[in-house]
């Protein structure tokens, strides 16, 4: 069974670029998670989606972050335009129904860096 | 609301020695409670979780946890460490609404 799959695994920007990160989860996973993972922290939660629907984006920083999870499979985190404080790994997860005690199923990350 | 406090960033073990990472949690209803590994450049990898039965809980590659309540603890256990346990140990919690909430980590580097 595939994993979690994203890309790309590294970017390089400038600030006031944009980016985007791709993230397909594990087939019949309903729930996605964004997390943000700055070095040497643990992960924080960017949005959460349950099929389509963004149910958790309250540490979304809307004026620059977007996302989407179009028919409720692969989804799309945006950042535009980026600043030097983006610089972070951001990891896409899923669970199979959302619950509170499902294991979480994370990507390898996207490693940004922005200069 | 949910939150974990690992204790100490980084802990250095020689090889054979006993594994101990420290985890307290605070949450307003029973908390279900995980550890997770990463090893470097990869994402996170479940090692065990805790949500309700028996409070000693065995994961993968031979670590443990077990829930004690009246500590609000959950510690990650393994009697002896090996060169391959070299990685990043996140303890996590989560509660009602779906939400994992992460600690900051705790880097162990084992000792030839």
């Amino acid at each position: 069974e595939a994993g979690v799959v994203q890309s790309p695994r590294y970017k390089i920007i400038e600030k006031k670029q944009p980016v985007a990160f791709w993230c397909n989860p594990i087939s019949g996973h309903n729930t996605l998670y964004w997390y943000r993972q700055n070095l040497g922290q643990g992960p924080e939660l960017l949005i959460r989606y349950e099929n389509e629907e963004a149910v958790d984006d309250s540490q979304l920083p809307k004026d620059r972050f977007s996302a989407e999870r179009l028919k409720g499979v692969d989804s799309t985190l945006k950042i535009q335009p980026a600043e030097l404080g983006d610089s972070a790994v951001y990891l896409c997860a899923s669970s199979l129904d959302g619950d509170s005690y499902g294991e979480l199923f994370f990507g390898e990350g996207s490693r940004l860096t922005v200069l | 609301a949910q939150s974990v406090t690992q204790l100490g960033s980084h802990v250095s073990v020689s090889e054979g020695a006993l594994v101990l990472l420290r985890c307290n949690y605070s949450s307003s209803v029973p908390p279900y409670l995980f550890w997770y590994v990463q090893y470097p450049n990869q994402g996170l990898q479940l090692l065990l979780k805790y949500t309700t039965g028996a409070t000693l809980v065995k994961g993968i590659n031979g670590f443990e946890a077990e829930f004690k309540k009246s500590e609000t603890s959950f510690h990650l256990t393994k009697p002896s460490a090996h060169m391959s346990d070299a990685a990043e140990y996140f303890c996590a919690v989560s509660g009602t609404g779906n939400q994992f909430y992460f600690g900051t980590g705790t880097s162990l580097t084992v000792i030839p």
